[in-house]
């Protein structure tokens, strides 16, 4: 099945950890995405990349890193950093260029003790 | 900075009622524009797009949205709300001149009684 699968979809990290959450997509996707969900504030960016090796900061993106190492994978590193890292995460992905939609994964609930 | 603002935090309305849900964003240029709907429990789903041509679009399950360029809006409808709709929908905007950047407003959380 074509997708976008984020694992896992629990997590649990003590305070002071960085913790990587993972996003594979078999889509031939060009750009992918990152965002976080609080209740109330939908849903900002924080980083997107367009192209492999490429990444931009988005709205929110203190506290956190990314890679694009390869076409298909995104992983979001939130660090030690992040003062208030508990959140659902999701991330998404787009054809790239010209019009086009951006298709979700199923979100990974983060919930740092 | 492209940015969305979606009014209605919250809405509560009977079934059969009609549903309209705001959407403003700023952009000087051209966009593409988006609702998205999470039903509980369930991820983000695609309702409808705007890309260009018609600014009345229809998507799934009798949602139509309606593009006014001088009113930077892109609000919401549904004639006859089910229960089945209860969800919170998102607006959303790439500016076509800012690269991929996909924006979202901060959704509207919608509740549908029986």
């Amino acid at each position: 099945d074509g997708g976008i699968t984020q694992s896992p979809k629990y997590l649990f990290r003590k305070e002071g950890q960085n913790v990587t959450l993972s996003c594979e997509q078999n889509l031939n996707h060009d750009a992918m995405y990152w965002y976080r969900q609080d209740p109330g504030q939908g849903l900002r960016l924080i980083y997107y990349s367009q192209i492999v090796n490429d990444f931009q900061k988005g709205d929110i993106a203190e506290g956190y890193s990314v890679s694009r190492e390869k076409k298909e994978s995104f992983p979001l590193t939130v660090t030690s950093a992040q003062k208030n890292p508990t959140a659902f995460y999701l991330c998404a992905s787009s054809v790239g260029q010209g019009n086009t939609e951006a298709f979700f994964g199923q979100g990974t609930r983060l919930t740092v003790v | 900075a492209q940015s969305v603002s979606q009014h209605n935090h919250h809405v509560i309305l009977s079934e059969a009622a009609s549903l309209e849900l705001g959407c403003n964003y700023s952009y000087g240029g051209t966009v593409n524009l988006f609702w998205y709907v999470q039903y509980p429990g369930q991820h983000l789903q695609l309702l409808l797009k705007y890309f260009s041509g018609d600014p009345l679009v229809k998507g799934i399950k009798g949602f139509e949205a309606e593009f006014i360029k001088s009113k930077f809006s892109f609000n919401l409808r549904k004639p006859s709300v089910q229960w089945s709709d209860t969800a919170e929908y998102f607006c959303a905007v790439r500016g076509k001149n800012a690269g991929n950047m996909l924006t979202f407003g901060g959704g509207t959380r919608l509740m549908v009684k029986p």
